[in-house]
């Protein structure tokens, strides 16, 4: 069984500062795969960045770059000089090879 | 253009009126995924299939039901549609499994049971 938790359902940042949000998980798969997604007003999902369980070193995608503690099983996402385009829901998820779990969210403000 | 479509965008319908709610995607892969959004409680998954003819119960498969005939196919059923079942639906698909492979996700089905 897979859990992720978000536990800041909102978040604000002014543009061009930093923000990181937070995301903790619980799994019983011995390989999986974490990610980040965002989901703008359109509510499309965008995959932002994802983490292979078994690497140490951190993902990075330009702006955007997680800090995964596997012991912790904590993986939050910073997000660098924050754009108005940031703005969105960004959803956690945890997944092995056959089901993805995916946390409650968070809601990103920017502030111009 | 690599794409996963589903049809209709939006539906109102009334309880116990069968429906159906399509999903296709043309990047040949293997594994796709529906899944449901309820604000505070993010995106839940309701159904999956590993491949053409297999299909497995995800974490809310209550009330639904699926069909893997085709690989490009993954049609969700509500059978008798309740209000509870007023949602945001999302299929997905992936070249794989979701361990490794980037999901590819639709634009969404706007569903409201009366």
């Amino acid at each position: 069984a897979q859990t992720v938790t978000q536990s800041q359902p909102e978040m604000s940042v002014q543009e061009a500062e930093t923000v990181t949000l937070s995301c903790t998980y619980d799994t019983s798969e011995s390989d999986y795969y974490l990610f980040w997604y965002k989901q703008p007003p359109s509510r499309q999902m965008i995959l932002v960045i994802r983490q292979e369980a078994y690497k140490q070193q951190n993902a990075t995608e330009n702006r955007f770059s997680v800090n995964f503690q596997k012991a912790a099983k904590s993986f939050s996402l910073k997000i660098s000089d924050s754009q108005l385009g940031d703005a969105a829901m960004y959803f956690c998820a945890s997944g092995g090879y056959q089901k993805v779990t995916f946390g409650t969210g968070t809601k990103l403000q920017v502030i111009p | 253009e690599a794409q996963v479509t589903q049809n209709p965008r939006y539906l109102i319908t009334v309880t116990g009126k069968k429906l159906t709610v399509t999903c296709s995607q043309n990047m040949n892969h293997e594994y796709m995924s529906w899944y449901r959004q309820d604000p505070g409680l993010g995106l839940r998954q309701i159904y999956y299939s590993m491949n053409v003819e297999v299909t497995d119960k995800g974490d809310v498969p209550e009330g639904y039901k699926v069909s893997r005939k085709e690989k490009r196919n993954f049609p969700l059923i509500l059978e008798s549609p309740s209000p509870n079942q007023t949602s945001l639906y999302f299929c997905a698909s992936s070249l794989y499994g979701t361990e490794y492979n980037e999901q590819f996700f639709g634009p969404g089905t706007r569903l409201t049971v009366l």
